[in-house]
């Protein structure tokens, strides 16, 4: 079975401050793949970043950062220069091929960004 | 990565009624998965849309309330049946590219309110 774990139910940032979202996974496949998504209060999901279980580098898409320990099984996301439009729930999310390839999801982690 | 349009975008139905929800994609996609989330809550996997064949359901979830058809590759429809109060949610299909690093594509969600 699988398992991901975001401990923070809620955070504040000051804008143009970065935050790191925390997130955890637990798999006994060595193949998997790990997902972070924004979704705003209009209920849509937004993907923001992938890394795979075999990738050498960090993901980065923009200001987007994804801290991958592999070892210690935790994917962390980190936003830089958080702007207003940043506040919103983040889900993290992992897809293992042992699970036919879909997603389980964390708890979620609130952000609100403050002017 | 897939377009997907779902519809309706939110609803509010008396209990004991049901209703259908579509998810029309503009390409053949063969992953389709359907979500609920609950208030404040994380998304959970109701169900895989298989085409041509039954859904496989998630634990806790059965085809007699969430009855699911998949006629072809870019279609498919969520039924949520004799509802109540509880099936108060958002429902969300997504469609997955085991291969690709964008992962998954979601629906824009249907926000259902049962009174």
């Amino acid at each position: 079975a699988q398992k991901i774990t975001q401990t923070q139910p809620g955070m504040f940032v000051q804008e143009k401050e970065a935050v790191t979202l925390d997130c955890t996974y637990d798999t006994s496949d060595p193949s998997y793949g790990l997902f972070w998504y924004k979704q705003p209060s209009s209920g849509e999901m937004i993907f923001l970043i992938y890394q795979g279980s075999y990738d050498q580098q960090n993901a980065t898409e923009g200001r987007y950062s994804l801290n991958f320990q592999k070892a210690r099984k935790s994917a962390n996301l980190v936003i830089s220069a958080s702007q207003l439009g940043d506040s919103a729930m983040y889900f993290c999310a992992m897809r293992v091929r042992s699970n036919d390839y879909k997603l389980s999801f964390g708890a979620g982690t609130t952000v609100t960004v403050r002017a | 990565s897939a377009v997907i349009s779902q519809k309706p975008s939110r609803d509010i139905c008396q209990r004991g009624t049901s209703l259908t929800i579509q998810c029309q994609v503009d390409s053949q996609v063969t992953m389709m998965f359907w979500y609920r989330q609950q208030p404040g809550q994380s998304l959970t996997l109701i169900a895989t849309a298989n085409q041509g064949s039954e859904a496989t359901y998630e634990s806790g979830f059965v085809i007699d309330k969430f009855p699911i058809s998949r006629p072809n590759l870019t279609f498919s429809t969520l039924t949520v049946s004799n509802m109540s109060p509880e099936d108060s949610s958002i429902y969300l299909c997504s469609v997955g590219h085991p291969d690709s690093v964008y992962g998954y594509t979601f629906g824009s969600g249907t926000r259902l309110t049962v009174v």
